[in-house]
């Protein structure tokens, strides 16, 4: 199974709501990330999670906050956002071996949410 | 700081040979990776260079020049279904036991037309 799951596919939250975002992952990947795509713009990194723990956080906002409650889940916490938070929200998984000669270095990307914020 | 450049746009005829550049400025640099992505859908894994030279992935091959911080993707045969945007990235340093950050450069829309 090479595959990453998100959920939901699509959101339109208010500015005062609060919602999650679901991502899942069944390749054993200790690397989880979330990324923010606006169009026609390239993914921005948000989050890193190595082993289940924090390990990049790309100084974004605190109305974003991540969770990942076990190695396969990773959940990212939605709170006063701003209509400027009107995004495409991609989960990505990866070996921590990635990178290393011989390894390859294959990101794995769910199919994003596509958030919009009235 | 990272900065890595592509051009914004490519035509090409199906069929053709077409080449992506990307030229890079980093703070680190462990390897450069392509992506593929069509219109409303994930960035898909293309190829990765972590040492000099050419990789060939099928119709897709990938070369990276340390020396110049320079790479570049080698579409042959293009077909209709290879329209969309390709990205470069750049690994900034190995991954020892936390995961090191991937930038992606500014990315490439690719046109294939008959």
């Amino acid at each position: 199974d090479t595959e990453v799951t998100q959920t939901p596919k699509h959101l339109v939250m208010g500015m005062t709501n609060k919602k999650s975002l679901k991502c899942e992952q069944h390749m054993g990947h200790r690397a989880m990330y979330w990324y923010k795509q606006k169009a026609k713009k390239p993914p921005e990194l948000m989050f890193v999670y190595s082993y289940e723990k924090l390990s990049i956080n790309e100084s974004v906002p605190s109305r974003f906050s991540p969770e990942c409650p076990n190695s396969s889940l990773l959940n990212l916490h939605l709170h006063a956002l701003q209509p400027e938070d009107s995004a495409l929200y991609l989960c990505a998984s990866s070996s921590l071996l990635a990178g290393l000669v011989g390894s390859g270095d294959e990101q794995f990307f769910g199919p994003g949410t596509r958030l919009t914020v009235l | 700081g990272q900065s890595l450049e592509q051009p914004s746009e490519v035509t090409a005829v199906e069929g053709a040979i077409v080449q992506i550049n990307c030229t890079y400025q980093t703070s680190g640099f462990y390897g450069l990776s392509w992506y593929q992505q069509h219109d409303g859908g994930a960035p898909t894994f293309l190829s990765y260079n972590a040492l000099d030279g050419l990789e060939e992935t099928g119709r897709f091959s990938s070369f990276l020049s340390r020396s110049d911080s320079y790479g570049y993707l080698l579409l042959q045969e293009l077909q209709m279904k290879d329209s969309a945007s390709y990205f470069c990235a750049v690994r900034d340093r190995r991954n020892t036991g936390t995961a090191s950050k991937l930038t992606f450069g500014t990315g490439t829309r690719l046109q294939v037309t008959l």
